[in-house]
């Protein structure tokens, strides 16, 4: 139940293209979904986060969108730009017992070319 | 200040040393973090301290020993370590335990011979 399955593992995208990177959770009790974006040699950097409550939260060229009843999200770069290569995890945590821990995604490695 | 400064930024070590890795945040965060993360994968939470407390411990190997001697500050003590302990140690810390913000520092590079 602590599972947040994130697919696809690798995407390449094109200059200017959208990067799509989608994730499901299986625990209702997560209510916390933050993405964060990670560089070699780096630390992850908290990137975009939403709750349960809203749909869609767009910070500049990245969307999260919210399907609660499908317990599934998905992280939008729209116009991906080659500084936008990272790893990217999808995670999520709730407030009580084993969901107040943050669960991390497998992770996405994007690949932004010219 | 926005940083979590973690030393050193690599390291090498034989089986038999002892050896120490550092975090520091001046962020005023009560809670703080060590997390294990191997090459294309995620990080996976080794321990957790609240207000200097020790509150979690993921089942973690007794060879690595945190230490959380002020609010600011974060050791992980690391003592006959194994070939399969090498990874990326990184140090985050939050607000609060109940905080979801989690700042990430940039990691120690841990090569274990």
């Amino acid at each position: 139940q602590q599972q947040v399955k994130q697919s696809p593992q690798s995407l390449i995208v094109q200059k200017g293209g959208i990067s799509i990177i989608n994730c499901a959770y299986e625990n209702t009790a997560f209510d916390y979904f933050p993405w964060y974006q990670q560089f070699p040699g780096k630390g992850p950097a908290l990137l975009i986060a939403i709750r349960p409550d809203v749909s869609e939260k767009k910070e500049g060229r990245f969307t999260i969108s919210f399907n609660k009843s499908a317990k599934q999200f998905s992280l939008h770069i729209m116009d991906s730009q080659p500084g936008d290569s990272a790893t990217y995890f999808c995670a999520a945590r709730g407030n009580t017992g084993t969901a107040s821990k943050l669960t991390f995604g497998t992770g996405t490695r994007l690949q932004v070319t010219l | 200040d926005t940083e979590v400064t973690q030393t050193p930024k690599h390291l090498v070590m034989g089986m038999t040393n002892k050896k120490s890795l550092k975090c520091e945040q001046h962020m005023g965060h009560r809670a703080m973090y060590w997390y294990k993360q191997k090459a294309k994968k995620p990080p996976e939470l080794m321990f957790v301290y609240s207000y200097e407390k020790l509150s979690i411990n993921e089942s973690v190997p007794s060879r690595f020993s945190p230490e959380c001697p002020n609010s600011s500050l974060l050791n992980l003590h690391l003592h006959a370590l194994q070939p399969e302990d090498s990874a990326l140690y990184l140090c985050a810390s939050s607000q609060a335990w109940t905080n979801e913000k989690l700042f990430f520092g940039s990691g120690t590079q841990l090569s274990v011979l």
